[in-house]
């Protein structure tokens, strides 16, 4: 089955600068890949996500980029801000199987 | 995005006894449901996958007489911990996707935070 290795597990910055969560898969058969943001006592939220037939996607202050061959992808979190502060999980699917999450990544956000 | 509403955010109850978490898509028609268990400081772990009218498929290690789960309709699946123990203590997170449409994004709800005392 799948199995997705996320890193790094805890990540701070400075406000304003970037900070960058990276993702790899196993199973080269997925093709879904959502990144979530989860706050405290809260469920995760989707922030962006990206399939397979394309390599990068921007949203405002987030990016995500995919490289298949090397199975795997980033997000890119631009200009941070001190609510940008929370825990980040990436995910991997194929179409219509469940979500196979990354272990997480606290981000600290320091202004 | 679509919304997730999960109910309630939080519950305490006493061992032995019975809980029901409810999932229900707002705005769009789930056909298929997830839950998931999350301990602190770690990621989601999936207990259960369910289709609407079908019977729902457990991952290994999940009772599933333990946590019964229902999904009778495309916006509504239920999770009943029953005879719940301590250590059934958690926050219990469930996600809707629709797989007969071009986006199957998977939203989630907002979390349970059961303690069994």
């Amino acid at each position: 089955g799948e199995n997705v290795e996320q890193h790094p597990s805890t990540l701070s910055v400075q406000e304003g600068d970037s900070a960058v969560i990276k993702c790899t898969y196993s199973d080269s058969a997925s093709n879904y890949f959502p990144w979530y943001k989860q706050e405290l006592g809260k469920g995760p939220q989707l922030i962006i996500d990206i399939r397979s037939n394309v390599g990068e996607k921007k949203d405002q202050r987030i990016a995500v980029t995919l490289n298949k061959t090397a199975k795997h992808f980033s997000l890119h979190i631009t200009e941070t801000q001190p609510e940008d502060s929370a825990v980040y999980f990436c995910a991997a699917s194929e179409r219509n199987t469940p979500l196979v999450f990354g272990k997480g990544t606290r981000l600290s956000v320091i202004a | 995005g679509a919304v997730v509403s999960q109910h309630p955010s939080w519950v305490i109850c006493k061992s032995g006894t019975s809980v029901k978490i409810e999932c229900r898509s707002l705005d769009f028609q789930a056909t298929t449901m997830f839950w998931y268990r999350q301990f602190p400081k770690q990621s989601l772990m999936l207990m259960a996958t369910s289709n609407e009218g079908s019977k729902a498929t457990y991952e290994q290690g999940v009772e599933k007489d333990k946590f019964l789960i229902n999904h009778a309709s495309l916006t509504l699946s239920t999770l009943t911990v029953t005879s719940a123990h301590p250590e059934d203590s958690s926050f219990y997170i469930c996600s809707a996707r629709n797989f007969h449409s071009l986006n199957t994004e998977a939203f989630f709800g907002q979390g349970t935070r059961l303690t069994v005392v």
